[in-house]
């Protein structure tokens, strides 16, 4: 119940092209939906992150799509570029964020011109 | 901006041994974690710490783990005797209201 299920493994997206990675959880009690970005050899950073009282979050090229009912969340990615190739993951936290992280498998996004 | 630092960036030990990674995590913040990454998997939480005590722990953290916050600023890792499987990437975080910032990691080797 406190897994996060995420795909797809891997994704190849054209330059200029749309990138999207779905999330699925199980834990009703998850109340707080973020995204971390993460290059080869650093840390996770946070790109962006959701909760549930809205459906949708944008910040510049970077959508969060949320369905609390199917208990899903998705990134979108608009404009793909050469530097958003990374590892992206999903996590899923309860108490708005101040409990620990459960992280999802991870998304290895490459980006080809 | 403020970050928070991990050191050192590898270690290699031999299996058996002590190690004891350090973390020091943003001056405000009150909750901190250690996670690990398993090269090529998910990021897996092991401890969270608030108020100089443990507040949670995953199953992998066992008896060999511990950790400490010895002077009010370091925030340590220690696992008293590694195994092979202990081979991993250690990260840090510390967390400000849900926002949670990562080190760069420390790269455990055990050989």
């Amino acid at each position: 119940q406190q897994q996060v299920k995420q795909s797809p493994q891997s994704l190849i997206v054209q330059k200029g092209g749309i990138s999207i990675i779905n999330c699925a959880y199980e834990n009703t009690a998850f109340d707080y939906f973020p995204w971390y970005q993460q290059f080869p050899g650093k840390g996770p950073a946070l790109l962006i992150a959701i909760r549930p009282d809205v459906s949708e979050k944008k910040e510049g090229r970077f959508t969060i799509s949320f369905n609390k009912s199917a208990k899903q969340f998705s990134l979108h990615i608009m404009d793909s570029q050469p530097g958003d190739s990374a590892t992206y993951f999903c996590a899923a936290s309860s108490d708005f964020g101040n409990e620990k992280l459960t992280f999802g498998t991870g998304t290895r996004l490459t980006i080809i011109p | 901006e403020p970050e928070v630092t991990q050191t050192p960036s590898h270690q290699v030990t031999q299996m058996g041994q002590e190690v004891i990674l350090r973390c020091v995590p943003i001056s405000n913040h009150l909750y901190f974690y250690w996670y690990r990454q398993i090269l090529g998997q998910k990021v897996e939480f092991l401890v969270s710490f608030y108020n100089n005590e443990i507040s949670e722990k995953s199953e992998i953290f066992d008896d060999q783990f511990s950790v400490e916050r010895p002077d009010g600023s370091n925030f340590t890792l220690k696992i008293r005797s590694t195994k092979l499987e202990d081979s991993a990437m250690y990260f840090c975080a510390s967390l400000r209201i849900a926002e949670a910032f990562f080190g760069q990691g420390t790269r455990l080797t055990v050989v």
